[in-house]
């Protein structure tokens, strides 16, 4: 079945640092990948659409700024978080959408915690 | 290697019809297991199971983990369309040295027909 791999899975960085996180689709073509953030009581909010190929869109309240998405291929996409702050301190999470599974054929990755001291 | 899986993958019934999903996992120091209905642009959160053995439930739907057998069913009665979507079992698990993790399934797709 599909796989999306997502890394690193833990990372801890500086207050002002950048991170990247990398979403790869390991066996299908993932045109469109989506970018979550988890919050306080489970909830999973959905940050931002990426798109192979062209500008990603985002969600209303997320600063495209500080939030870099970029999916140069149709196996990668990446999010780094610019100038982190201990507020963004978070779960994130991917996915890509598997053609094969229709509508409904979203894959997850496996999710980054993110800790910013 | 820590992992979850979801049962059926995909699964089409008629409105009225009851239905479980399955989730198993094996997961590291397990915290607790969630279920989502992903939809359109982000999963819903469902349920958080972390005692075996007690059923939550929220109208129509229900889960329940069994932590012996590592697995948790949900549970849907007298389906309708709007049920049709993907369901989601995640699993938290706890690594000392570094916080929570979670791993997700790959999700049972459910269509709901008239």
């Amino acid at each position: 079945g599909a796989v999306v791999s997502q890394h690193p899975s833990r990372v801890i960085c500086k207050s002002g640092t950048s991170v990247k996180i990398e979403c790869r689709s390991l066996d299908f073509q993932a045109t469109t990948m989506f970018w979550y953030r988890q919050f306080p009581k489970q909830s999973l909010m959905l940050m931002a659409t990426s798109n192979e190929g062209s500008k990603a869109t985002y969600e209303q309240g997320v600063e495209k700024d500080k939030f870099l998405i970029n999916h140069a291929s149709l196996t990668l996409s990446t999010l780094t978080v610019t100038s982190a702050h201990p507020e963004d301190s978070s779960f994130y999470i991917c996915s890509a959408r598997d053609p094969i599974g229709g509508f409904y054929g979203y894959t997850f990755g496996s999710g980054t915690r993110l800790t910013v001291v | 290697e820590d992992k979850v899986v979801q049962s059926p993958l995909s699964l089409v019934v008629h409105e009225g019809d009851t239905v479980t999903l399955n989730c198993s996992y094996e997961v590291t120091n397990f915290r607790s297991l969630l279920w989502y209905k992903q939809e359109k642009k982000a999963p819903t959160f469902l349920f958080m199971l972390t005692s075996s053995g007690i059923e939550k439930k929220s109208g129509r739907l229900s889960s329940i983990l069994d932590k012996k057998e590592l697995s948790s069913i949900l549970n849907i009665t007298a389906t309708q369309t709007g049920d049709s979507a993907i369901y989601l079992c995640a699993v938290r698990g706890s690594d000392l040295g570094t916080g929570n993790q979670f791993y997700f399934g790959t999700g049972t797709s459910l269509t709901v027909i008239p």
